[in-house]
């Protein structure tokens, strides 16, 4: 069974141009979460999806930043423009709600490493 | 802001020693679980915790989760250079309670 992948693995990009990852989920898994580390540091939340429907994007830090899940399949995370505070690595990760609300097991992706010059 | 508190931020050992890292949480949890994520890589699920005082143990990892459901540990005996990387906990907050939100880390090293 194929994981959770990302594409692109990394990307370099200047200051003010747009970038989008893209997430392809667990087949199955109706739960698709983005989550970004920032230097190291914590792993913050920044949204969630159930199917297509956005369930949760209160830790979607500006409306630079836009995610979508067309058809409930794959996911998209767009930043335009960006700016030199978003560089990090933007982990999705998906679950199947299958334990109840609250007890998921999350599969990450690999992740996207974002450089913003 | 952060809503469960891990310590110690890092932690470098001689292969051989144990090695602890602690979650704390102000209000009581449904749950808890724990994450690994090695240099370079991704966050992979290890464990999860759901009852008051419970203990896992997976190979040299032993996992708790307190009496009052507020606090948990992760407990390496006799480390390895296999084991460095970044441990996380994590709660399940929000509305629907399926929002997962993750303690700050704890890097562990390990010195061979």
């Amino acid at each position: 069974e194929a994981g959770v992948t990302q594409f692109p693995s990394h990307s370099v990009i200047e200051k003010g141009q747009t970038v989008t990852l893209r997430c392809d989920p667990i087949s199955g898994h109706d739960n698709l979460y983005w989550y970004r580390r920032v230097m190291g540091k914590e792993i913050k939340f920044l949204l969630h999806f159930v199917k297509e429907s956005k369930q949760d994007e209160s830790g979607m830090p500006n409306n630079r930043f836009l995610a979508e899940r067309t058809g409930g399949t794959y996911s998209t995370l767009k930043v335009q423009p960006a700016e030199l505070e978003d560089s990090g690595v933007y982990f999705c990760a998906s679950s199947q709600d299958n334990q109840g609300p609250g007890r998921e097991k999350l599969f990450f992706g690999s992740g996207t490493q974002l450089s913003v010059l | 802001g952060q809503q469960v508190m891990q310590i110690p931020q890092y932690q470098h050992v001689q292969e051989g020693e144990d090695f602890t890292t602690y979650c704390n949480s102000s209000t009581t949890l449904s749950n808890i679980q724990w994450y690994k994520q090695r240099p370079g890589g991704h966050p992979v699920f290890l464990i999860q915790l759901v009852k008051s005082g419970e203990v896992k143990k997976q190979k040299r990892l032993t996992f708790q989760f307190g009496e009052a459901k507020k606090n948990s540990s992760l407990h390496i005996t006799a480390t390895q250079t296999t084991d460095v990387g970044t441990y996380f906990c994590a709660i399940h907050k929000g509305e629907y309670g399926n929002k997962l939100v993750f303690g700050a880390g704890t890097i562990l090293r390990v010195k061979s």
